[in-house]
């Protein structure tokens, strides 16, 4: 069965730092990965993709994500964060033999911080 | 192009009550999947409907079921509601054939009392 992991609840970063939210997840397929941001009192919003292809995606607004299959891994990354960049960002994976079926596998989220 | 919208916002209903909750799906999409996020926590998916069947599910009771209409809205139905469906309550829409990438509403929130 897929899993996500996302070891960090919160991480705390001051403003124009970098920051990067780590993201693990089990599979024994291959694997749809993507990043969610969700600002308080909203519904989520697609960050990034990752469904084949180059292994690093990027978003529109600085943040980008490398997929990594011998570690597992999908960690999001930003060089500068800014003070609107906090919220809680969500990981997911899902099963691209599945056709047509959005079963997502959400992580449990990380609240991004950013300090002024 | 319209995105997808749920109503109502926010409910508060006692528990034992029966509750639906509505989405509409973004122009194009034909496929409607709801999500729970309950507080603290990830989305889990509940389940999806496609061609107005439901085509996956998670893990989750028979207490929680659901329609799709010919214009491919959705509504999901929980009956005899227990203090525990307190949550986010998430639509995603998206197009059967497509890449994998759903579009979520803005939830819908239920508190149970």
């Amino acid at each position: 069965a897929q899993s996500v992991t996302q070891l960090d609840s919160q991480v705390p970063v001051f403003e124009e730092a970098p920051v990067e939210l780590r993201c693990n997840y089990s599979s024994s397929v291959s694997v749809y990965l993507f990043w969610y941001v969700q600002y308080p009192n909203q519904g989520l919003q697609l960050l990034l993709k990752y469904l084949s292809g180059s292994t690093l995606v990027e978003s529109i607004n600085g943040f980008e994500a490398e997929f990594n299959k011998s570690q597992t891994s999908f960690h999001l990354r930003k060089p500068s964060v800014h003070i609107s960049d906090t919220a809680e960002y969500f990981c997911a994976v899902s099963d691209p033999s599945t056709s047509g079926t959005y079963k997502y596998i959400f992580g449990t989220g990380t609240r991004l911080k950013v300090l002024a | 192009e319209t995105g997808v919208t749920q109503s109502p916002t926010h409910l508060i209903k006692t528990r034992g009550q029966q509750v639906t909750l509505r989405c509409s799906s973004q122009s194009g999409h034909n496929t409607v999947s709801w999500y729970q996020q309950a507080l603290g926590q990830g989305p889990q998916f509940i389940f999806q409907y496609y061609r107005e069947e439901e085509n996956g599910r998670g893990n989750f009771p028979p207490r929680f079921s659901g329609l799709q209409f010919p214009n491919y809205s959705s509504e999901l139905n929980v009956n005899a509601l227990e203090l525990d469906d307190s949550a986010l309550y998430l639509c995603a829409s998206s197009f059967y054939s497509g890449t994998g990438e759903a579009f979520f509403g803005q939830g819908t929130r239920l508190t149970v009392v």
